[in-house]
């Protein structure tokens, strides 16, 4: 069985402070780790995803995460956060048949 | 290449109605996905399908079925619209590899009375 932990349901961070958004997993399998964008009122993107090699994954938009094994965690972080960076973050586990499950999401929002 | 559409954006059903949700994707893929999103649920995954005419369930997919005749198109359907139904509703696609990127598309809003 898989599981996707996000304990923080919202950020608040002023723009251009760093962002790390928590994300801690559970799979009997073989591990690949996404995290997904969802903008307001549109679909899913992906922001990165760790299959396996290098732990420090970067993606677009400037952030980036690092696979811990040992902690079973993928957190993601930005060093300078913009207003445009507001926005639903999604953490996910890759399973069989490419299913992904899902974390509940975290609210990052941007003030100046 | 439009990616992965979903009609249509919106919708309201009263409670016992029926209505199908149309994915289409036209990116080859052979995977297809329905999930729903809910406030404080992230996504959970419906129906999902490993090719043309097969289907499988996924987390959560009472009152809901689905078909792929083929293969571009993945229809999930509602017999008797609940008010637990209302939902977002994304379709998604992929290739068939457990690290293939699953993409999605915009959305379907519905909302049961």
């Amino acid at each position: 069985a898989q599981s996707v932990t996000q304990l923080d349901s919202q950020v608040p961070v002023f723009e251009e402070a760093p962002v790390e958004l928590r994300c801690n997993y559970s799979s009997s399998v073989s591990v690949y780790l996404f995290w997904y964008v969802q903008y307001p009122n549109q679909g899913l993107q992906l922001l990165l995803k760790y299959l396996s090699g290098s732990t420090l994954v970067k993606g677009i938009n400037g952030f980036e995460a690092e696979f811990n094994k040992s902690q079973t965690s993928f957190h993601l972080r930005k060093p300078s956060v913009h207003i445009s960076d507001t926005a639903e973050y999604f953490c996910a586990v890759g399973g069989t048949a490419s299913k992904l499950t899902f974390g509940t999401g975290t609210r990052l929002q941007v003030t100046l | 290449n439009a990616g992965v559409t979903q009609t249509p954006k919106f919708r309201v059903l009263k409670t016992g109605q029926s209505m199908t949700l149309l994915c289409a994707q036209d990116m080859n893929h052979e995977y297809m996905y329905w999930y729903r999103q809910d406030p404080g649920m992230g996504l959970r995954l419906i129906h999902y399908s490993v090719g043309e005419g097969t289907t499988a369930k996924g987390e959560v997919p009472d009152g809901y079925n689905v078909s792929r005749l083929k293969k571009q198109n993945f229809l999930l359907g509602l017999e008797s619209a609940a008010p637990s139904q209302t939902s977002v509703y994304f379709c998604a696609s992929s290739y068939q590899n457990p690290e293939d990127t699953q993409y999605f598309g915009p959305g379907t809003r519905l909302t049961v009375l």
